[in-house]
């Protein structure tokens, strides 16, 4: 599986969008951008997921570059309990390949 | 609800001692999967099963062990051989190739 880089730590205001990049440069055609988070002591949380066309759902966009090498996570109204460690993990997805690697992710602190 | 269940929430462990912390699932998930956390960084996979009766070995699977006798269980035993095993264990399951892997609340075992 391809390697990621975040940044360690962000900051963002309440209510506004808070947007978390990766680089993924080595990224192969068939591996999918994977975006989890982890409140404080609990379990990681799935966020949202894609191949190469933007995602959105009910928490996230996911907006991926054309050539595939970086993507953004946005969160569009962040709230104080956005506060996380935000994962972004590149994997294909196979059977027999089933491990997800995570590295040490971007601290995000929403700011009263 | 359906959901992963982990238990204790807490664990002491005292110098050579055996002790097993407990993952339950009532999702249907064929695949199950353990990780170790330490402070401050992401996860690493200790094992995982893709079905009853049959698991592999994750990234650092010395000094534990597993057994996947029924579909909804999926113990983890934490052995004497594993030297340092203070940190923050948690539990997921997904449905091969699927793209989500679900996390329970972990297990935070501490040596005394």
């Amino acid at each position: 599986d391809a390697k990621t880089t975040q940044p360690p730590s962000m900051d963002c205001a309440e209510g506004r969008a808070a947007n978390l990049p990766c680089n993924h440069s080595t990224i192969s055609g068939n591996e999918y951008v994977y975006w989890y988070r982890q409140i404080h002591s609990q379990g990681p949380q799935y966020i949202i997921h894609g191949l190469k066309n933007n995602e959105t759902n009910e928490m996230a966009s996911l907006i991926i570059t054309e050539d595939r090498k970086s993507s953004t996570l946005i969160l569009p109204h962040a709230t104080l309990r956005d506060t996380a460690v935000y994962y972004c993990i590149v994997r294909v997805v196979a059977f027999g390949n089933e491990k997800l690697t995570f590295g040490t992710g971007t601290r995000l602190t929403i700011i009263p | 609800d359906g959901g992963i269940t982990q238990s204790p929430k807490y664990l002491f462990r005292k110098e050579g001692q055996n002790v097993t912390l407990s993952c339950e699932q009532n999702l249907n998930h064929d695949a199950m999967y353990w990780y170790r956390q330490d402070p401050g960084q992401g996860l690493r996979l200790i094992y995982y099963s893709q079905i009853v009766n049959d698991f592999q070995k994750g990234d650092i699977a010395e000094g534990y062990s597993v057994s996947r006798e029924k579909k909804e269980s999926f113990p983890l035993t934490v052995t004497s051989a594993q030297k340092n095993p203070t940190a923050f264990y948690l539990c997921a399951s997904s449905i091969p190739q699927q793209e989500t892997q679900y996390f329970g609340p972990g297990t935070r075992l501490l040596v005394l």
